[in-house]
């Protein structure tokens, strides 16, 4: 069974530019997160999605992150303008669904650095 | 919301000897409780996970016990290797109203001296 991939794995930008994080996760896991580390910290929920909608994004700073999932399978997050606060991984993990809560499959992540 | 506080942040043990990590949690609705272990450079990867209706579950050397009354649960690592040293981050999750809520721990940095 083919993991949760994630592109690319790392980036380097200046505050004030614009990247994004693809996640492509197992095939027919229906909730995706996206989750953001900080160096010596525990993941953070961004956001969750259950197929193509958005079920919690209560923690995700919506002025400059914004996050897709076009069909239900593949996912984008995005953040327009960075800031150095920004430099973090970006988790992606998938989990089958409902209705019991279950397994999470992490990616490998994608480091950003922001100078 | 949930809160997880997760003890030590930094475990150092020679080898052979046992590590215990201890989580607590505030939300009483939580029912899942896994274990990850993140390498350097790589995704948190499950170990063991508990569900609400189980007080023990154990596979070789690793070891998982929850509190329900208590709010609290520990991983166990016995007979420990070198290639045990990573960090650990617990989580509390639950499933509930068509999604599951998940909130980790900080993590234990688990250094094993040969």
């Amino acid at each position: 069974e083919a993991g949760v991939a994630q592109s690319p794995r790392y980036k380097i930008i200046e505050k004030r530019q614009s990247v994004a994080f693809w996640c492509n996760p197992i095939s027919g896991h229906a909730t995706l997160y996206w989750y953001q580390q900080i160096l010596g910290q525990g993941p953070k929920l961004l956001i969750q999605f259950q197929n193509n909608g958005v079920v919690d994004d209560s923690q995700l700073p919506k002025d400059r992150f914004s996050a897709e999932r076009l069909k239900g399978v593949d996912s984008t997050l995005k953040i327009q303008p960075a800031k150095l606060e920004d430099s973090a991984v970006y988790l992606c993990a998938s989990t089958f669904g409902q209705p019991l809560a279950a397994e999470q499959y992490f990616g490998p992540g994608t480091r950003l650095t922001v100078t | 919301g949930e809160n997880v506080e997760q003890h030590p942040s930094t475990l150092s043990v020679q080898e052979g000897d046992s590590a215990v990590i201890k989580c607590t949690y505030s939300d009483s609705a939580s029912n899942y409780f896994p274990w990850y272990k993140q390498e350097l450079g790589k995704g948190p990867q499950l170990i063991i996970d508990i569900r609400s209706n189980v007080g023990e579950k154990k596979d070789q050397r690793i070891a998982v016990t929850l509190n329900k009354t208590a709010k609290h649960f520990s991983l166990h690592i016995t007979e420990t290797q070198p290639e045990d040293s990573a960090v650990y981050f617990c989580a509390a999750m639950r499933g509930s109203g068509g999604y599951q809520k998940v909130t980790f721990g900080t993590g234990t940095k688990l250094q094993v001296i040969p």
